[in-house]
């Protein structure tokens, strides 16, 4: 069992370049999330999704979107990166909304220059 | 506004105790996490409380006091694997998790 999968490892873009951060869960999780995570400060959430076909906005949403089709997926998209996105990128995902373990991917980490 | 302080860096000697405080201030209140994170590794959880009081698993430990918006997590028998990121969270009125920056923890020999 894989648990949570994320690509790209590693990743560096230039500035204005469209990305998207990938992340596939095999555990049938309904939450999943997208979190930043930068030297000095605490995970920040970017996006969230309660169950297939619903996402929400976290602390930190601007210049990212997502999207949630199936059970699985949970692509993150920066539509035209900017290097205040440098950073590590974490998904995670948990079997209920309310508060519950988190399982978290390897992360991705995004240098944009 | 919301706010999670943990201290930033800790040191310990191998076998030895440590106690890595945590004071939060969330809107709202659904339980404090502990997870561990290894430098450049993913967040795994170690503990969650909801309660007052102590919970205990293994070498691990972790108290709640929800009228002090305090927690601390207790590391026993200390071992070189130990050394790591330890990060309290806090699960507001919305479920959402507040995280503190994280305390980096040094065992030495």
């Amino acid at each position: 069992i894989a648990g949570i999968t994320q690509a790209p490892t590693s990743q560096i873009l230039a500035a204005g370049r469209r990305m998207t951060l990938r992340c596939t869960q095999d555990m049938r999780h309904n939450a999943m999330y997208w979190y930043r995570q930068d030297l000095g400060l605490g995970l920040r959430l970017i996006h969230y999704s309660n169950t297939a076909g619903t996402t929400g906005k976290g602390e930190v949403p601007d210049g990212y979107s997502v999207s949630r089709a199936n059970t699985d997926d949970f692509p993150l998209t920066l539509a035209s990166a900017v290097p205040s996105q440098t950073s590590v990128y974490f998904c995670a995902s948990s079997d209920s909304s309310g508060p519950g373990e988190l399982f978290f991917g390897e992360g991705s980490r995004l240098t944009v220059l | 506004g919301q706010n999670i302080d943990q201290p930033t860096e800790m040191t310990a000697t191998e076998g030895a105790i440590v106690q890595i405080n945590c004071t939060y201030q969330t809107s709202g209140f659904n339980g404090l996490f502990w997870y561990q994170q290894h430098a450049g590794e993913a967040p795994t959880f170690l503990s969650y409380n909801v309660l007052d009081g102590l919970e205990e698993k293994g070498r691990f430990s972790s108290f709640l006091s929800r009228s002090k918006g305090y927690s601390y997590l207790l590391l026993k028998e200390l071992q070189m694997k130990d050394s790591a990121s330890y990060l309290c969270a806090s699960s507001d009125s919305n479920y959402q998790l507040i995280w503190g920056a994280g305390t980096k923890l040094i065992i030495k020999p």
